[in-house]
């Protein structure tokens, strides 16, 4: 089992559909980071999270620590927003500079 | 303010033969990570570099070993290379701060094609 498991795999939305991709993980984390990835492979960081709830634009990440679960919602969406959204978790134990984890991405294809 | 930048963009290579990628942090940066993404799938940690040290590998064979400048800049260099190589390679940097490193920013990719 994948320590940082998405869903869905693949997602298709109308433009302006309110979007949730879900991340679960299964080991104790100090950070849960949300990235994108567009066609040609540039990763931009949305939001780093520890606890509760950010808010960046159209782009809302939560986390519940208690059940290793975050999810990133996308209100109002666009066809711009059509990524790969990828969740990643860095662990505890290995100290606070220790690698990422990431899960395998979900494509997101948004129609006009 | 430059961002994270990395060379070649794209590499074609052989089995057999060794390569060199290359990455230069964003602005005030001491830290640089490396990965290896595969296609459809999550990138895996390779290596952490700071203070020109290896700092924390993954689960990569010797073959993949790296190095980081004075200027912070840093190489990943990958010896005998097998088809399985092929992937994006994707270079992070982040500022360490006492005992914690801060978000990671990643570069746009090497794209390395073994024949």
């Amino acid at each position: 089992k994948n320590e940082v498991e998405q869903s869905p795999q693949n997602l298709t939305a109308q433009e302006g559909e309110f979007i949730t991709i879900n991340c679960s993980y299964s080991v104790g984390i100090s950070a849960l980071h949300w990235l994108q990835q567009h066609p040609g492979g540039g990763i931009v960081s949305l939001f780093m999270l520890s606890s509760g709830k950010k808010k960046h634009g159209r782009l809302i990440a939560t986390i519940n620590i208690q059940e290793k679960h975050s999810s990133l919602h996308i209100t109002a969406s666009h066809p711009r927003d059509s990524a790969v959204y990828i969740c990643a978790v860095r662990s505890w134990g290995e100290g606070a500079n220790s690698k990422l984890t990431f899960g395998k991405g979900i494509t997101l294809s948004v129609r006009p | 303010d430059a961002g994270v930048t990395q060379s070649p963009t794209h590499l074609i290579k052989t089995r057999g033969q060794q390569v060199t990628l290359r990455c230069s942090p964003k602005s005030g940066h001491d830290t640089v990570s490396w990965y290896q993404q595969a296609l459809g799938q999550g990138p895996q940690f390779i290596f952490q570099y700071y203070e020109e040290e290896e700092r924390q590998r993954g689960n990569f064979p010797d073959r993949f070993s790296g190095h980081q400048f004075p200027n912070y800049s840093s190489e990943l260099n990958v010896n005998a290379l097998l088809l399985g190589d092929s992937a994006l390679y994707l270079c992070a940097s982040s500022l360490t701060i006492g005992l914690r490193t801060d978000t990671q920013y990643f570069g746009p990719g090497t794209r390395l094609t073994v024949l």
